[in-house]
């Protein structure tokens, strides 16, 4: 199956302070990659949709300002977490799938699992 | 936007038992996945199976779309096989389902 691999695997930071979360596909091209957030104990939501040389498209309630999303290239898509503040703490999943079809099989990183002191 | 049920919410097993999780969703899907997420929290494609059935060693599954449900499969079932199993559906985007926390004890 196709690779997509996340880093950090896992960070801590300051309240206030901004995290940049990186996703890429290592064995494909991805024009569209999909951000997920994950609480303890309970299922994935899906947060936005990354856009190649676009705008993400954000899911409703999802805070734009607060996790801004850039998709610079082919293979890599960023997620920071601007002025995190302890409910931002959660663990952040991307998924991309390789060229094809639009509802082909997603493949999923290994997630990020932020915490904010 | 579209719901996803699984049941049961969770699932005791002795080791070597046989289990059926359920997913039923609200709407025609082009895609249906099933994940294992593991304790470090990785999911781990099972199943790309919007229709039809399919069969990887002990797990199989079985999708009919038509009735807008799907089935997971565990046969002899192993220690191993503990953690959550999610199903996904949707076509471009997936929505998950609350998922199914299976223990299976030696």
């Amino acid at each position: 199956g196709a690779v997509v691999s996340q880093h950090p695997s896992w960070v801590i930071c300051k309240s206030g302070t901004s995290v940049k979360i990186e996703c890429r596909s290592l064995d494909f091209q991805a024009t569209t990659m999909f951000w997920y957030r994950q609480f303890p104990k309970q299922s994935l939501m899906l947060m936005a949709t990354s856009n190649e040389g676009s705008k993400a498209t954000y899911e409703q309630g999802v805070e734009k300002d607060k996790f801004l999303i850039n998709h610079a290239s082919l293979t890599l898509s960023t997620l920071t977490v601007t002025s995190a503040h302890p409910e931002d703490s959660s663990f952040y999943i991307c998924s991309a799938r390789p060229p094809g079809t639009n509802t082909g099989e997603l493949f999923f990183g290994e997630g990020s699992r932020l915490t904010v002191l | 936007g579209i719901q996803v049920e699984q049941s049961p919410p969770d699932l005791i097993l002795q080791e070597g038992a046989n289990s059926t999780l359920r997913c039923n969703f609200s709407d025609s899907v082009n895609n249906l996945q099933w994940f294992h997420q593991n304790p470090w929290g990785q999911l781990i494609n099972l199943f790309y199976i919007p229709s039809g059935t399919k069969q990887n060693g002990r797990l199989s599954a079985t999708t009919v779309a038509t009735e807008r449900y799907s089935l997971l499969y565990i046969s002899s079932s192993q220690t191993t096989d503990s953690g959550v199993y999610f199903c996904a559906v949707g076509g471009y985007k997936l929505s998950f389902g609350a998922g199914t926390t299976v223990t299976v004890r030696a």
